[in-house]
């Protein structure tokens, strides 16, 4: 049961355009969501988040939107650098109980920003 | 601050022995969680560590196990491994388990 969904498995972008990277969830209790880029055999390394109770939120190139009713967030990156070429995670969390230090992460999608 | 550290960074072990792996969390950070990436399932979240205390388990057997010390350093023990085991090792902290995660670089574990 896939609960987390990054439907697309790669994206490409030239330098200077807008990269957009989709996550969409189907687990309603998700009120607080995470994007994390990753190189292959290194950790995460967290770029934004947002909490259910906002619908944007934004960090220098970056910015999370979040649609609740449609169960969807996206990513932002503008302007696309070469730098940023590697594989997008997002992820979400529940409130606490059951859940408590638990992130549900998508598949990933690799975007490669091309020079 | 000093971000997270996982030690070691890479391990070969072979089928039927037994690995330690630790994690020293961001300072002041009292929350410790632990992930296992594999190319087909993704990243799947193993346990949850709280001062001292188990708070939450993924669905994973019980040859993966953990201990937090009570400097919140973290560390997580799969027995009788299996070829199945090789994966990449991810430990996070986080203040209270319920807010942004920090990631380590991660253990690369092989098992022949």
């Amino acid at each position: 049961d896939q609960q987390v969904k990054q439907n697309s498995p790669s994206l490409s972008v030239q330098e200077g355009r807008i990269s957009i990277l989709n996550c969409d969830y189907t687990n309603s209790m998700f009120d607080y969501f995470l994007w994390y880029k990753k190189y292959p055999a290194e950790g995460p390394t967290f770029l934004i988040s947002i909490s259910s109770i906002k619908d944007k939120n934004e960090d220098g190139r970056f910015t999370v939107f979040l649609n609740k009713s449609a169960k969807h967030l996206s990513l932002h990156i503008v302007p696309s650098q070469p730098g940023d070429s590697a594989v997008y995670f997002c992820a979400a969390m529940s409130p606490g109980g059951t859940s408590y230090g638990k992130l549900t992460f998508g598949q990933g999608t690799i975007l490669t920003v091309h020079p | 601050k000093a971000g997270v550290t996982q030690t070691p960074r890479y391990l070969i072990k072979t089928r039927g022995q037994q690995v330690t792996l630790s994690c020293s969390p961001i300072s002041g950070h009292r929350s410790v969680s632990w992930y296992q990436q594999t190319p087909g399932q993704g990243l799947q979240f193993l346990f949850e560590y709280f001062s001292e205390t188990q708070r939450n388990k993924g669905n994973f057997p019980g040859r993966f196990s953990g201990r937090q010390f009570s400097n919140s350093r973290s560390e997580m023990n799969v027995s009788t491994l299996e070829l199945g085991d090789s994966a990449l090792y991810l430990c996070a902290s986080s203040s209270a388990g319920q807010d942004t995660q920090y990631f380590g670089p991660g253990t690369r574990l092989t098992v022949l």
